[in-house]
């Protein structure tokens, strides 16, 4: 069964602290994993994307990594600011069939 | 191109009416994709258009729902006699080549039947 699952669920971070998010998945065969950050209401924005040959890719203060090996994947956040908090998703997409599959996603507070 | 829009951002219904949403999605992206988001959830797949052709269709799409593109740009989605179990946000997504490219999401409609 195809399943993406995160961790951790929720997460409180200090500003200016650094942070890493987990995404692990079962989805096979696999042809990319992208993460995205949803704020409160709206709809998820693309963050990076990630082929089976990458294993890392910067976005400003975000870094992801990919273990297609171990179908592992992270995004790890430097120097948080109040308005990274949001609702980060892992979505993995298999190279057969239309559809995509998403995590549950981490919810992120930074607090000042 | 402003990205994919979605139209309403929110509505307010009662039980039982019918309700119809939007999507236009980025005008050279063939593929498009609804998708359902409950509070606390992950999106659920909808349904999925390639043009104008429904190719696939979850089994959370019952018979109240309906989803078109008639020529294969803009979307609608229908829900006929909503029900509270309805409420959610909707979500549309558009790609070209999601394979390398990923997918763009609009705003989403948030739907609330009381």
């Amino acid at each position: 069964k195809n399943q993406v699952e995160q961790s951790p669920q929720s997460l409180i971070i200090l500003e200016g602290k650094n942070c890493t998010l987990q995404c692990n998945y079962t989805v096979s065969p696999f042809s990319n994993l992208r993460w995205y950050k949803q704020d409160t209401g709206r709809g998820p924005v693309s963050l990076t994307i990630m082929t089976f040959s990458e294993n890392t890719k910067s976005n400003g203060r975000y870094t992801a990594t990919l273990d297609a090996d171990t179908k592992q994947s992270s995004l790890h956040i430097t120097a948080s600011q109040l308005s990274d908090s949001a609702s980060y998703i892992c979505v993995v997409s298999p190279n057969t069939g239309n559809q995509f599959y998403f995590g549950t996603g981490t919810s992120l507070t930074v607090i000042p | 191109d402003t990205g994919v829009s979605q139209d309403p951002r929110h509505k307010i219904t009662k039980r039982g009416q019918n309700v119809t949403f939007r999507c236009d999605p980025i005008s050279e992206h063939n593929r498009l994709y609804w998708y359902r988001q409950t509070l606390g959830q992950g999106p659920e797949f909808l349904t999925y258009f390639q043009n104008e052709a429904q190719l696939e269709k979850s089994r959370l799409l019952s018979d109240r729902f309906s989803a078109e593109r008639p020529k294969g740009s803009f979307s609608t989605l229908e829900i006929q006699r909503t029900e509270q179990g309805d409420s959610a946000m909707y979500l549309c997504a558009s790609s070209l080549d999601p394979g390398n490219y990923g997918y763009t999401f609009g705003s989403g409609t948030r739907l609330t039947v009381v």
